[in-house]
């Protein structure tokens, strides 16, 4: 159980595309869902939470406008990366939890490279 | 101080030994505590979840809990090669966002 989905698994694409990001949850209804990113050899790093029908809140650094998080139903967010530029390159993560002290279930990560 | 603190790494132990992971955590408030295991360049995979004080087993895993010392261990018995990753401590702050450890990396030799 506590299969979380994630697609694509990698994008590559040239610099200002935006590239859109899926995370669902297969087996059960995420209240919360939570995007991080994260560098080689580096920790990861959170971006946003967010909550079914509501607003994502973003960590202090990550620009809203940047970075696009919708989670309309209990199994669906996306993040929207857009104008990705070759910064922007890194393992994006989506996790998802179905009440606030059970663990979150990571997706397999997309590895978005911008050329 | 970080709030979740692991033993540094690397940690190597052979085939079939017993590898120990320590954790300590500086919210005294925080009641969930995780365990997970992330290959490398892969996303992290749930090992164990522990709530109360005490030990619990599942299979060759072993998390022990002490709210009192703010402490999470997590033993791996009869250690396998694919045991091999970086091991997270994480902890839910109390606005139930993670909080993760640097993470300690283990090999397990042949």
């Amino acid at each position: 159980g506590a299969v979380v989905s994630q697609h694509p698994s990698w994008v590559i694409c040239k610099s200002g595309t935006s590239v859109k990001i899926e995370c669902r949850s297969l087996d059960f209804q995420a209240t919360t869902m939570f995007w991080y990113r994260q560098f080689p050899k580096q920790s990861l790093m959170l971006m946003a939470t967010s909550n079914e029908g509501s607003k994502a809140t973003y960590e202090q650094g990550v620009e809203k406008d940047k970075f696009l998080i919708n989670h309309a139903s209990l199994t669906l967010s996306t993040l929207t990366v857009t104008s990705a530029h070759p910064e922007d390159s890194s393992f994006y993560i989506c996790s998802a939890r179905e009440q606030n002290d059970q663990p979150q279930h990571f997706g397999d990560g997309t590895r978005l490279s911008i050329l | 101080q970080k709030e979740v603190e692991q033993n540094s790494g690397p940690l190597s132990v052979p085939e079939g030994a017993i590898a120990s992971l320590n954790c300590t955590y500086s919210d005294r408030v925080s009641q969930s505590f995780f365990w997970y295991r992330q290959y490398s360049g892969k996303s992290p995979e749930l090992i164990m979840s522990i709530y109360s004080n005490g030990d619990k087993e599942d299979g060759r895993f072993t998390a022990q809990l002490n709210k009192a010392s703010q402490y999470v261990s997590l033993l791996i018995r009869d250690s396998q090669p694919s045991d091999s990753a970086t091991y997270l401590c994480a902890v839910n702050s109390n606005d139930y966002k993670l909080s993760f450890g640097a993470g300690t990396t283990v090999t397990v030799r042949a």
